[in-house]
């Protein structure tokens, strides 16, 4: 069975950063790309970027690439995406999404979404 | 960036009822694809490619469309369906999604 875990709820300082994983399971890891998605409360959904495991590359919307940064360990099977200088702005849930290779975006499986609060 | 345009925000149809969503693109896209997120809940792959249902989907449910325009299709409404329907752009990156339909029960 085909299952991405991803870490617990995080709670931030205003300007600090925060890294939540996501662990695959039940597939081989670096055989899709790994996407990220944000929700804001009572919102839509927001792709943040994607990166290809096995060769460590990544693309990322224009609005996140500075606060967002992708990275995956092959030897845990676990991609991770950092966020950097926390405002109130990226109180959201995060997802990951697996996509396989040339499947034009088709996001096939997605972790349970972990929460982020930004809070003084 | 592709900017998907989702009719309506939000519907209300009664079971048995026929429901069609409609999703509109900036620009031509090649394929579409949906999800359907349930409250608390992760969204899932509903059809892909256009047209293709996702594993476990119900034929109650289809989709259509090309160029800038897609549809996604209930032939007959059940209250399992209730959720929050987004489409997402397959081939342009930044992938962008729909703000989304909430289709309720009436």
């Amino acid at each position: 069975e085909v299952q991405l875990q991803q870490s617990g709820p995080e709670v931030g300082r205003p300007g600090s950063s925060v890294k939540i994983s996501c662990k695959a399971s039940g597939y081989t890891f670096t055989d899709y790309v790994m996407n990220w998605v944000k929700q804001s409360p009572g919102q839509g959904l927001e792709w943040i970027g994607w990166i290809d495991p096995e060769y460590g590359s990544t693309d990322y919307a224009e609005k996140f690439k500075k606060k967002a940064t992708l990275t995956a360990d092959t030897s845990s099977s676990t991609a991770y995406i950092q966020l950097s200088s926390l405002t109130s702005e990226d109180t959201a849930t995060y997802f990951c999404a697996r996509v396989p290779y040339g499947s034009h975006g088709v996001m096939d499986a997605w972790g349970q979404g972990a929460s982020v609060t930004v809070s003084s | 960036d592709i900017v998907l345009t989702q009719s309506p925000t939000t519907m209300a149809a009664s079971p048995g009822e026929k429901v069609t969503l409609t999703c509109r693109a900036s620009s031509s896209v090649s394929y579409m694809n949906w999800y359907q997120q349930k409250p608390g809940a992760s969204p899932k792959l509903w059809i892909y490619g256009t047209s293709k249902l996702a594993s476990g989907v119900p034929n109650r449910f289809s989709g259509s469309g090309s160029g800038t325009s897609y549809s996604l299709i209930i032939s007959s409404m059940e209250t399992e369906d209730i959720a929050t329907y987004y489409c997402q752009q397959c081939c342009s990156t930044p992938l962008t999604f729909g703000s989304g339909t909430k289709l309720e029960i009436k």
